[in-house]
């Protein structure tokens, strides 16, 4: 079965830098939730969509941003990057907000 | 402030044992209680999930003890074998928005 592809798997840059992180949900899924990871953390909620409208926004920080496209696939874009953004981010989606959402393995960010 | 305490922070059992992990909430209106499994470089996987009108749901070697009036929830793996270790996390949501997690457990089953 399908599952949440996340691209890129890593992704290494400097301080002050920008990253663009991607995420194509599930086929048929149209909302999309996103994740923070760091060292040995518990996942913490930075921002969701529904139909691509923002629908839900968490400890985002103003220097990220994200959006859902017209394809459901989803884009966190993230600028003047600091080393505390090195974490694992994930995204995750399903059918409608409810409660059965699947993860996606994630994106590794290492801010040098 | 972490809205989900989850304990202990890390378990070692042997293989064959009961593995359990405690998680305690504080927001009422929360109504979905699920339990995720982690592997180091992978994203959680929903393990087994309770509702709060049930007392107790059971998945092969899992099952999900759930306590509302003391606002507590728990994961007991039965028969724990070695490649039950991982990190698991309960989590909480309400109306299926975003997900609260707790700490963490890590969980190491020795052969």
């Amino acid at each position: 079965a399908a599952g949440v592809i996340q691209s890129p798997r890593h992704l290494i840059k400097e301080k002050r830098e920008t990253a663009t992180l991607k995420c194509y949900p599930i086929p048929r899924h149209d909302t999309v939730y996103w994740y923070q990871q760091g060292p040995g953390q518990d996942p913490q909620f930075l921002i969701s969509f529904y139909e691509k409208m923002q629908s839900d926004k968490g400890s985002i920080p103003d220097r990220f941003s994200a959006q859902q496209f017209s394809d459901y696939h989803s884009e966190l874009n993230m600028s003047s990057l600091e080393l505390g953004d090195s974490a694992l981010y994930f995204c995750a989606s399903s059918f409608g907000p409810n409660y059965g959402y699947t993860f996606g393995s994630g994106t590794r960010l290492t801010v040098v | 402030q972490q809205q989900v305490k989850q304990s202990p922070q890390s378990l070692i059992v042997q293989k064959g044992g009961i593995s359990i992990i405690n998680c305690a909430y504080e927001n009422t209106a929360f109504d979905y209680f699920p339990w995720y499994q982690q592997f180091p470089g992978k994203g959680p996987a929903l393990l087994i999930a309770i509702r709060p009108d049930v007392s107790e749901k059971k998945e092969g070697r899992f099952t999900i003890s759930f306590n509302k009036s003391a606002k507590q929830f728990s994961l007991h793996i039965m028969d724990s074998q070695p490649g039950d270790s991982a990190t698991y996390f309960c989590a909480a949501t309400r109306s299926g928005s975003r997900l609260t997690f707790g700490e963490g457990t890590q969980l190491t089953v020795n052969p």
